[in-house]
C-alpha cells in the first residue's frame, strides 16, 4: 500500500538552530515528492519537489530535502531557522494511478520557532 | 502570471442549505483538484478533474460533486449540508499530465455551518 508518514506531529526548535521535519514514504511505484508549508489561515505553498533528477533538492527561504530511495525518506532541513518559518509543513507523494494520479498527504509537521 | 483563484474566500451556511464554491486555475493547466482541511482529519482528497472528466474521487458521500467546464474552471458542490462540512476547501491545479507536475494551491475558501 502507498503512504506518506511524517514521523512528528510538532517540532519545536529555537530561532537559529537547525530543522529536521522527517518525511518517510511507501510505494512500489518511482514516486514524485514535495514539500509544502501553510501559513495560518492560507493555502499552501511548494517549497521544494523531487523529480528523479538530483537527490538533493534546494527550494525557498533555504530549505532543502534529500531523496534517500534505500530508507525511502525525504526529509526536509534548513540549517537556521527563523522565526517566520513557524507554519505546518506537509509531505506529498504523487504516483501513477489508474487513469491518472494519486495525490497523497502526510499528516503534516507543525513547527514553531522560539526566540 | 495568476495564481489559482478560489471563491468566495469565506462563507456561513446553514445546515440543510446546499453550497457552491469556484476555482480558477493557472493558465494552461487541465488538472484541478479539490481536498478538504479539518484540524481533526487533516487534508482529504474530495477529487480531481482534467479535461472536464473526473479522474480521480476520495471517499466522500454523494453530497460532494464536482465539475469541471471547457476553460478549465471547477466548481464543486455540497447539498444538505451538516455541520461537520465546516472545513477549509482548499483547490489546486497543475498541467496534470505527469506525476511530476507541481500542483499548486489556492488560498481555499472557508465554509462554516451553523
Amino acid at each position: 500500500a502507498q503512504s506518506v508518514t511524517q514521523l512528528d506531529s510538532h517540532v519545536s526548535v529555537s530561532e537559529g538552530t537547525p530543522v529536521l521535519l522527517r518525511c518517510n514514504y511507501s510505494s512500489s511505484y518511482s514516486p514524485s515528492l514535495f514539500w509544502y508549508v501553510q501559513h495560518p489561515n492560507k493555502g499552501l505553498q511548494l517549497l521544494l519537489k523531487y523529480t528523479s533528477a538530483a537527490t538533493l533538492v534546494k527550494g525557498i527561504n533555504g530549505f532543502e530535502a534529500e531523496f534517500k530511495k534505500s530508507e525511502t525518506s525525504f526529509h526536509l532541513t534548513k540549517p537556521s531557522a527563523h522565526m517566520s518559518d513557524a507554519a505546518e509543513y506537509f509531505c506529498v507523494v504523487i504516483l501513477p494511478f489508474t487513469g491518472g494520479f494519486k495525490t497523497i498527504f502526510g499528516a503534516g509537521t507543525r513547527l514553531f520557532v522560539k526566540a | 502570471k495568476a495564481g489559482v483563484t478560489q471563491t468566495p474566500r469565506y462563507l456561513i451556511k446553514t445546515r440543510g442549505q446546499q453550497v457552491t464554491l469556484s476555482c480558477s486555475p493557472i493558465s494552461g493547466h487541465r488538472s484541478v483538484s479539490w481536498y478538504q482541511q479539518t484540524p481533526g482529519q487533516g487534508l482529504q482528497f474530495l477529487f480531481e478533474y482534467f479535461s472536464e472528466t473526473q479522474r480521480n474521487k476520495g471517499n466522500f458521500p454523494g453530497r460532494f460533486s464536482g465539475r469541471q467546464f471547457s476553460n478549465s474552471r471547477s466548481e464543486m458542490n455540497v447539498s444538505t449540508l451538516e455541520l461537520g462540512d465546516s472545513a477549509l476547501y482548499l483547490c489546486a491545479s497543475s498541467f496534470g499530465g505527469s506525476s511530476g507536475n507541481t500542483i499548486y494551491f489556492g488560498e481555499g475558501s472557508w465554509l462554516t455551518v451553523v
